[in-house]
């Protein structure tokens, strides 16, 4: 069965720190990958997906980047977070776009 | 205007009352996905669907393409149903665009 993977599951960083976020999947392959945020009180955005190795689509632009070295690995990075960064992180996967995205369990980050 | 709007954003019931959370759209989509988020962050989905009516145990999931707007059904509610339930409809693509959430509380 597939499952996915997200760590850290809580983060507290400065303000101008840099970040990495990492997401995996197992149990499949090629997934279509997906990262959201969530900030307080708010609802879920998407900020990027792949579709495959090195292929990234961003669609809110922002001090955020996202790179999928790996089939089954997403990563997001930031080089200096902002204050508005805060908020929390899901990665999602389907095997196809046509079929239900899984969430992963979330990242929780808090930028001081 | 939001392209997705939910309604209510805040719900409590009793345990065992019927529950309806409503979600309008505003543009053509190929899916609409009705999702749970848990208090402590975690999202499962519960369907996907893109015509007629799809039904989970207590949970029962309704779409009207021409009227561009679905529903989801919760029977004879209980405390653990309390989380939020967010609607998303998929345009183009791969993109899934949000609603705001139903908070939805269910009393014992």
């Amino acid at each position: 069965s597939q499952t996915i993977h997200q760590w850290p599951a809580t983060l507290v960083q400065p303000v101008g720190s840099p970040l990495s976020l990492e997401c995996t999947v197992e149990g499949t392959s090629n997934p279509n990958l997906y990262w959201y945020r969530q900030a307080a009180g708010r609802g879920l955005q998407l900020l990027f997906y792949s579709v495959g190795i090195g292929q990234i689509s961003s669609e809110v632009p922002q001090n955020l980047s996202a790179s999928r070295p790996q089939d089954r690995q997403f990563i997001l990075s930031s080089k200096k977070l902002l204050l508005s960064d805060s908020g929390f992180y899901l990665c999602a996967w389907n095997p196809d776009w046509r079929e239900t995205q899984y969430f992963g369990p979330g990242t929780r980050l808090l930028v001081l | 205007k939001n392209e997705v709007e939910q309604s209510p954003q805040n719900l409590t019931a009793q345990e065992g009352e019927f529950i309806t959370i409503n979600c309008s759209y505003s543009v053509g989509i190929s899916a609409l996905h009705w999702l749970q988020q848990h208090p402590g962050g975690g999202i499962v989905s519960l369907f996907m669907l893109s015509s007629g009516k799809k039904k989970h145990g207590r949970l029962i999931a309704t779409i009207n393409i021409q009227e561009k707007h679905s529903s989801l059904h919760i029977t004879a509610s209980h405390p653990r149903d309390s989380a939020v339930y967010i609607c998303a409809v998929k345009a183009a693509g791969n993109k899934l665009t949000f609603g705001g959430g139903t908070r939805v509380l269910v009393k014992p």
